[in-house]
């Protein structure tokens, strides 16, 4: 059975600092690895993706992937109180389909 | 990123009715998906909704429960039938578009009493 596995936290960072989110996976198969925030009442908004081992960087916001351990993070810089939300970690393992974990809670104190 | 508008965005229902929930991709998706989330929770995948064909349920699901139609690329529907309290739920659509990324609909509610 396809596994996902994520801290659910909560993450608890000053403002300003940085944040970093983990994830691993137990499909040694997966091929692409998705990053979404979702806050309270609201859908899942996409983050970024990646595909490939190392690191991938959007603004603040840089994934890094290591297939030989299985892993996955976020690292979120700068961090806003807006950041305040649930982070899901989820995985293709090539059927198209994704495979969520449960999310981290991250928590931006002023 | 492909935009999805999804509605109804909430409903309260009366157990053994049945809702259909809609989802309009603004551009063409390769595939679409139904999701649910229970409150807390994470997500759930109920079925891959397939272009003119029957979907692709995942285990635990059914079609009499869950009928999902895709008439074309953009366009989807779930129905909840006969629904029971335990259906309450979010329910997600979303859609993987050309650039790789899968983009969800704002989600309904649903209530049943």
């Amino acid at each position: 059975q396809k596994e996902v596995e994520q801290n659910s936290g909560p993450l608890s960072v000053p403002e300003g600092a940085i944040a970093s989110l983990n994830c691993t996976y137990s499909d040694r198969g997966s091929q692409s690895f998705f990053w979404y925030r979702q806050y309270s009442g609201k859908s899942p908004e996409l983050i970024m993706f990646i595909y490939s081992n190392g690191d991938k960087e959007d603004g603040r916001f840089t994934a890094q992937l290591n297939k030989a351990s299985q892993y996955v993070s976020l690292l979120i810089r700068d961090s806003q109180p807006s950041d305040s939300a649930t982070y899901l970690c989820a995985v293709n393992s090539g059927y198209s389909t994704l495979t969520f974990g449960k999310g981290t809670m991250l928590l931006v104190s002023p | 990123s492909a935009v999805i508008s999804q509605k109804p965005s909430r409903d309260i229902c009366q157990r053994g009715t049945s809702l259909t929930i809609q989802c309009q991709v603004d551009s063409q998706v390769t595939m679409m998906f139904w999701y649910r989330q229970q409150p807390g929770q994470s997500l759930t995948l109920i079925a891959t909704a397939n272009q003119g064909s029957e979907a692709t349920y995942e285990s635990g699901f059914v079609i009499d429960k869950f009928p999902i139609s895709r008439p074309n690329l953009t366009f989807s529907t779930l129905t909840v039938s006969n629904m029971s309290p335990e259906d309450s739920s979010i329910y997600l659509c979303s859609g993987l578009g050309g650039d790789g990324g899968y983009t969800f609909g704002s989600g309904t509610r649903l209530t049943v009493v």
